[in-house]
């Protein structure tokens, strides 16, 4: 049972902008810990998408930004492109587990 | 290039023991940290282990503190995970990643991941 939530799935037409949520609490995001983002195509690894919050690696297009307030931290993609159809993790680290968790992950489908 | 590949993995029976390596390349593996995580078929990613650059610190999971061993071989540029008294729950694709730290903290990001070795445990 993770302790970072995120929904199951969203979907949304090429071009359209999504968001994904990433629900924690006071002993991991709330607690000033960073968030990461994976996302992983299927039947592939997981690559890194946003670390720190909202920085992205040079490789990662700008379409993908990151962010973090209080106890939740999102993701969004804008321009969605067939290609952004993968899951997507968030990372964070929790203090009362000692160690880092990640979210329930979520399913993008470019309807 | 970064490139890390896992092996290792297989069909082993309850109580069993399997031990997984992650061999790595493109980058001076000893600077830096690493971490087992692992998939079960069809559910999401658990974090399993970290072990510092120097391989002087390791940490594990609940799950499988006890039965699990992190392990590192910086003169072979090799990761380890020794898994022992395997149960079920234990089958997962098991994948190793780079941390960007040398360290293994709470503030890791793992920027490189290996395609994962399937474990499936099972009578």
């Amino acid at each position: 049972q993770s302790v970072l939530t995120q929904p199951p799935s969203v979907s949304g037409a090429p071009g359209q902008r999504v968001t994904i949520s990433c629900s924690g609490g006071s002993s991991n995001i709330g607690a000033a810990y960073d968030v990461n983002w994976y996302q992983q195509l299927p039947e592939t690894a997981p690559k890194l998408l946003i670390y720190g919050n909202t920085n992205r690696p040079s490789r990662v297009p700008d379409r993908f930004s990151g962010s973090k307030s209080g106890t939740s931290a999102s993701l969004a993609i804008t321009g969605l492109q067939a290609e952004d159809e993968a899951d997507y993790y968030c990372q964070s680290y929790d203090s009362s587990l000692s160690g880092y968790v990640f979210g329930t992950g979520t399913k993008v489908t470019v309807l | 290039e970064v490139r890390l590949l896992e092996s290792g993995g297989g069909l082993v029976q309850p109580g069993g023991s399997l031990r997984l390596s992650c061999a790595a390349s493109g980058f001076r593996f000893s600077n830096y940290a690493m971490s087992w995580v692992r998939q079960a078929p069809g559910k999401g990613l658990e974090w399993v282990s970290p072990i510092s650059g120097s391989g002087d610190n390791t940490y594990y999971a609940d799950s499988v503190k006890g039965r699990f061993t992190i392990s590192r071989d910086n003169s072979k540029n090799t990761l380890y995970l020794q898994m022992n008294s395997l149960r079920a729950e234990d089958t997962a694709v098991y994948f190793c990643a780079k941390d960007v730290y040398n360290f293994w903290s709470a503030y890791g990001v793992f920027d490189y991941w290996g395609q994962g070795t399937l474990v499936t445990v099972s009578s």
